[in-house]
Order: structure tokens, then sequence, then C-alpha cells
């Protein structure tokens, strides 16, 4: 059983576009995240909930807004996509803040 | 702020030798530090972990041991594996502190047969 998924896995679009990525995890983890990765590997934290309420909202454009509808699962929605989006977004998830975290497989972006 | 410095790579090394990645950070409060890994085309996952000073986390041969007096949680293994290649990131989450999770760049290890 997978623990932390991610749809979709490949996400191809034109700039201007919305789009969405799902996460859902299976872990009855209290906590789950949103990261971006960059082509150098580097990893941003983007978002983090706790119990279905924002608690890391770090300095992201407000074209992303993160949903939570339950603990099980944090969606990621991304209006007016530019070509600076591309990258791979990984959702996480763990058992209480500052504990160790579980990562999806990762959803690589490609803005055109 | 929280911060997790880490070597740059990639670090290139032959099988069997032996492999240190150095990591070092800031942070105010009371962090637990960690080591995930990450193959390639896939998510980060946890290596070993250690939550308070003089831990030493270790997994699959690779240990790292929390020094408060110089703020180091340096990655080693005695004997690398082609299979070992792939990004190693060193990380903190302060409990005492911003609760933030901070990650290092990252540092590619190629290990070649």
């Amino acid at each position: 059983d997978t623990a932390v998924s991610q749809t979709p896995k490949y996400l191809v679009t034109q700039m201007g576009n919305d789009k969405s990525i799902k996460c859902e995890q299976n872990l009855g983890h209290d906590t789950m995240y949103w990261y971006k990765q960059d082509s150098k590997k580097f990893l941003k934290i983007m978002f983090s909930y706790n119990n279905k309420e924002l608690i890391i909202n770090e300095t992201v454009p407000n074209r992303f807004s993160p949903k939570s509808p339950d603990k099980a699962h944090l969606n990621l929605h991304i209006n007016s996509l530019e070509l600076g989006d591309s990258a791979v977004y990984f959702c996480a998830s763990s058992r209480e803040l500052a504990d160790t975290q579980y990562f999806g497989p990762g959803t690589r972006l490609t803005v055109l | 702020g929280d911060s997790v410095t880490q070597m740059e790579g990639p670090v290139t090394l032959s099988e069997e030798a032996f492999l240190t990645i150095n990591c070092t950070y800031t942070a105010t409060g009371y962090p637990s530090l960690f080591w995930y890994v990450q193959y390639p085309g896939e998510g980060l996952q946890l290596l070993l972990k250690a939550t308070k000073a003089d831990d030493k986390g270790s997994n699959k041969g690779f240990e790292a041991t929390y020094r408060k007096e110089t703020t180091s949680f340096h990655l080693e293994k005695g004997s690398v594996q082609v299979s070992d290649s792939a990004v190693y990131f060193c990380a903190l989450s302060d409990r005492g502190g911003s609760y933030i999770p901070t990650f290092g760049r990252g540092t590619s290890l190629i290990v070649h047969p």
C-alpha cells in the first residue's frame, strides 16, 4: 500500500492555465506539507497543515493555494501558471510537527 | 532563523570507499536532525535520524552522530556500493523554535564500480 500518493505524476500545461495536484496519505498522520524542488534539487517548503489548519505558509506567490478537505488529503491549486513554476512538487506527511516526514513520489510540472 | 549547510557535490567515489558528507546546522530551539536520501526519479525517504545530543542514528551501514558542541551531523559509511548513488539531504526540525522543516541543498553521491 502506498503511504503517500500524488496525482498526477506528470503534468504538462501552457502558461496561464490553472492546475491542481492531489495528495493523499494513509498513515493516519496529523501534519501534511507541500514542497517545491527545482532543477538543482533545492527543496523549498511551501505550506504545511496540521489537523486541517494551515500552520506554515512560506513566501509563495498567492497564485498557489493549498486546500485540506480532511486530515488525509492536501491538494495544491495553482492559478495562472508561469514558466518559473516548472519544478517537481512533493507532498509529505508526518505524525506530528518536527517528526519524520514521509514523501510522495512527486509531480513533475512542466509549463510551456 | 534555522539553517542547514552541507557540502556541495557531486561526491564521486569508487565502490568500497569510505564516505563522509558534512552537515552543520544553526537552530534556536531543540532540533531533531535527519538524513534523507533521494534516489533518481523518487521522493525523499528517511535514512536515519537523531533527536538529542550525542544520539547516533544508523541504517543500512550509514551512521551520523548528533554533535551539539560542533552543531554537526555528518553522514558516514565505511564501504559504499554503486546502489548508494543518490542525493543526500541533511535536515532539521526545531521543536523549540519555528518547527519549520529546514533542508540543506543536497549532496549528490556517485559511486563507480
